[in-house]
């Protein structure tokens, strides 16, 4: 299956900072999926992108897929942000996600 | 429904019982997907559905494990003689076209 590497494991910031996410892939995708999981172990989806770039608010992602790697940008973070973000990418209907970044933003 | 839904929330069984794990998906959706993960870890595929046609089954971990969606709505995970390595989240998840959704997960806990 497909390698998903995400980068870094651990990140805490203080409320107000900026941070960008990793996500490296092993092979070609027709999907990829950033994901929020809350600290009550939700999983919520963020943004669905393959290729180029999206912004929601506060969060924007970027997915360059010839270079196989995606990035997921939070800005102004506040402390609901917290928790763990999972890159997810898709193969002939599967999903592979990452180990995820276990993000803290402290008040 | 407004979203994915899973039955029950908790599970606790004795080993060598048999648990059945369900899922709702929202109405329409045409994929739906299984997904197992570990404390500390990322969603581990398991199988998925399109309709009520079984796609890939190739991540179910053994011949314990099985699902269905005879209708191409409800789905069903059955897993068979439990054992204390089956305890985990179990996740569902449905789609229409790309953004995938996902349930609150069923906790299985095997002792």
């Amino acid at each position: 299956g497909i390698q998903v590497e995400q980068s870094p494991p651990d990140l805490i910031l203080q409320e107000g900072a900026n941070s960008t996410l990793r996500c490296n892939f092993s092979d070609s995708v027709n999907n990829l999926q950033w994901f929020h999981q809350n600290p009550w172990g939700q999983l919520i989806n963020l943004f669905y992108i393959p290729s180029g770039t999206k912004q929601n608010g506060r969060l924007s992602a970027t997915t360059v897929a010839t270079e196989r790697y995606s990035l997921l940008y939070i800005s102004s973070s506040q402390t609901t942000d917290s928790g763990v973000y999972f890159c997810a990418v898709g193969q002939r209907g599967q999903f592979y996600f990452g180990t995820g970044t276990s993000l803290t933003v402290i008040p | 429904g407004a979203g994915v839904s899973q039955s029950p929330r908790y599970k606790v069984t004795k080993r060598g019982q048999d648990v059945a794990l369900r899922c709702d998906p929202i109405s329409g959706h045409v994929s739906l997907y299984w997904y197992r993960q570990a404390l500390g870890q990322g969603p581990e595929f398991l199988t998925y559905f399109n309709y009520e046609a079984q796609q890939d089954k190739s991540g179910l971990p053994n011949d314990r494990f099985s699902a269905e969606r005879p209708e191409g709505s409800i789905s069903t995970l059955t897993i068979q003689r439990t054992e204390q390595r089956d305890s985990a989240m179990y996740r569902c998840a449905s789609s229409l076209r790309q953004s995938i959704q996902f349930g609150p997960g069923t906790r299985l806990t095997v002792t």
